[in-house]
C-alpha cells in the first residue's frame, strides 16, 4: 500500500467551477507536505508546503490544508482557469536521516472551456 | 542560479544498447532524486543519492540499472541493456540538506526504447 494516497485519481471541471483534490498519508515520522503541479511534459512546480503546525496556506487561487491527527491534506482551486489543467502531486517529507520525499500517484484535473 | 538541469532531453536507443541520463542539480544542493514516469501514470521513487553515496536505491530495478553521484559532476542515471519497457520519462530533482527544504525538479529525459 502507498503511503501517500490521492483522490480523485481524475478530474474534469468546466471553466471558472472550484474543486478539491485529496491526500491521505500515513508516512511517519512526518517532516512536512508540498503540493506540486505538473504540466503535460514538464517537470513538477512546487505550489505550497505545509509542515506539521500549519492548517491552512494559500498561493493565489490555490488553498492548501492540513489536518496532522487524520493525516490528511486536501488542495482547494478556485475560479478554475483552462491553465490549471495538469497533474497534482502530493509529496510527503520523512523527518527521519534520510529525508526521503514520498510520492502520491496525483490527480489528473482536466478544465473545460 | 540556473535550475536542475537534465540533458539529454530526449534519447533513443535500440534494444540492447545502453542509456545515459544525466542530471546536475542546482548549485548547493547535495541531495538528488532520481523517478520514472511512464505515460499516463504517476511518479515512481527509484533512487535517493547524497554527494558520492546511495542513501535509498528502493525503487530502482536490481539489474540494468546504476546510478552515481560523484564528488565533482553531475549524476548519471546508467540503463544497461535497454528494453522497450524502459521507455518513459526519467526526472531528477535536487535539494540542500535539510528537511524543510524545497526539492526542484528538472524537465526530465524522455527515453524511447525502439
Amino acid at each position: 500500500k502507498n503511503q501517500v494516497e490521492q483522490s480523485p485519481q481524475s478530474l474534469i471541471i468546466l471553466e471558472g467551477k472550484n474543486c478539491t483534490l485529496q491526500c491521505n498519508y500515513t508516512v511517519s515520522p512526518f517532516s512536512n507536505l508540498r503540493w506540486y503541479k505538473q504540466d503535460t511534459g514538464r517537470g513538477p512546480v512546487s505550489l505550497t508546503i505545509m509542515t506539521f503546525s500549519e492548517n491552512t496556506k494559500s498561493n493565489g487561487r490555490y488553498t492548501a490544508t492540513l489536518d496532522a491527527d487524520t493525516k490528511q491534506s486536501s488542495l482547494h482551486i478556485t475560479a478554475s482557469q483552462l491553465s490549471d489543467s495538469a497533474s497534482y502531486i502530493c509529496v510527503v517529507r520523512k523527518a527521519d536521516s534520510s529525508y526521503k520525499l514520498i510520492f502520491g500517484s496525483g490527480t489528473r484535473l482536466l478544465v473545460r472551456p | 542560479n540556473a535550475g536542475v538541469m537534465q540533458n539529454p532531453r530526449h534519447l533513443v536507443r535500440r534494444r540492447g544498447q545502453e542509456a545515459r541520463l544525466r542530471c546536475s542539480p542546482m548549485k548547493g544542493h547535495s541531495h538528488v532524486y532520481w523517478y520514472r514516469q511512464l505515460p499516463e501514470e504517476g511518479l515512481k521513487f527509484m533512487v535517493y543519492l547524497q554527494k558520492e553515496n546511495i542513501i535509498d536505491e528502493s525503487g530502482m530495478p536490481k539489474e540494468r540499472f546504476s546510478a552515481e553521484f560523484p564528488k565533482e559532476g553531475p549524476s548519471i542515471l546508467r540503463i544497461q541493456q535497454v528494453v522497450r519497457g524502459d521507455s518513459a520519462a526519467y526526472f531528477c530533482a535536487s535539494s540542500p540538506t535539510g528537511a524543510q527544504t524545497e526539492a526542484f525538479f528538472g524537465q526530465g529525459t524522455r527515453l524511447t526504447v525502439v
